[in-house]
């Protein structure tokens, strides 16, 4: 087991544009975790699955922001008409019980 | 609505010495304390968790201690490297809720 992967690592993309990042937990663990970070601040919480289901979301995440779990597996988090507020890292964490494991984080750079 | 504020912002230190980072949290209603490191441009990595009955946890070279009533914790590093140059941050478990909520974190520079 390799950890929480992310991909991309880094996305820069126009203003606008629709973007999609995928992040893949540690295998054995139902609960997945989307934060969003910040030049110089600790990260936000966006959202959060157990299993394929999503049971707590952010008032960070607007209506351009959506999250999917299928198969609790895999995780995809979509912007959709992105603005330049939106670049940021994403980070991705999953968990068993205690503890969190956190990615490496896709950085996106919105021009 | 719960806060944590991470005590100073940055901080330089020559190696070998021993060094205290401080989190306080404005709700003391929480289920556990986490702190973490994170590396330039990279993700966070566990360091010690202290469940809210727990007053402290170690590991090598950290101790975390956990005063919930006082809303603080504090992160101690003995005889600092040069490699444990990073940001170390403090996070909060909230009762009911599965979200951390993180405070901006300690930049710490250990010179050699």
């Amino acid at each position: 087991d390799t950890g929480v992967s992310q991909n991309p690592r880094h996305k820069i993309t126009k203003r606008g544009q629709n973007v999609t990042f995928r992040c893949d937990p540690i295998s054995e663990h139902n609960r997945l975790y989307w934060y969003r970070q910040t030049l110089g601040q600790g990260p936000e919480f966006l959202t959060y699955f157990q299993n394929e289901a999503q049971l707590e979301k952010s008032r960070l995440l607007s209506d351009r922001f959506s999250a999917e779990r299928p198969k609790g597996s895999f995780s995809t988090l979509e912007i959709q008409r992105t603005e330049q507020g939106d670049s940021a890292m994403y980070l991705c964490a999953s968990s068993r019980s205690l503890g969190y494991t956190f990615g490496s984080g896709t950085r996106l750079t919105v021009v | 609505k719960q806060e944590v504020t991470q005590i100073p912002a940055a901080l330089s230190v020559p190696e070998g010495e021993n060094l205290v980072l401080n989190c306080s949290f404005t709700d003391s209603a929480i289920y556990n304390l986490q702190w973490f490191r994170q590396d330039p441009g990279k993700g966070l990595t566990s360091l010690l968790l202290i469940q809210s009955s727990q007053r402290e946890q170690t590991s090598g070279r950290l101790n975390a201690s956990l005063d919930k009533s006082s809303g603080r914790s504090t992160l101690y590093i003995a005889a600092s490297q040069p490699g444990d140059s990073a940001t170390y941050l403090c996070a909060v478990n909230q009762g009911g809720s599965e979200k951390l909520v993180f405070g901006k974190g300690t930049k710490l520079t250990v010179n050699p």
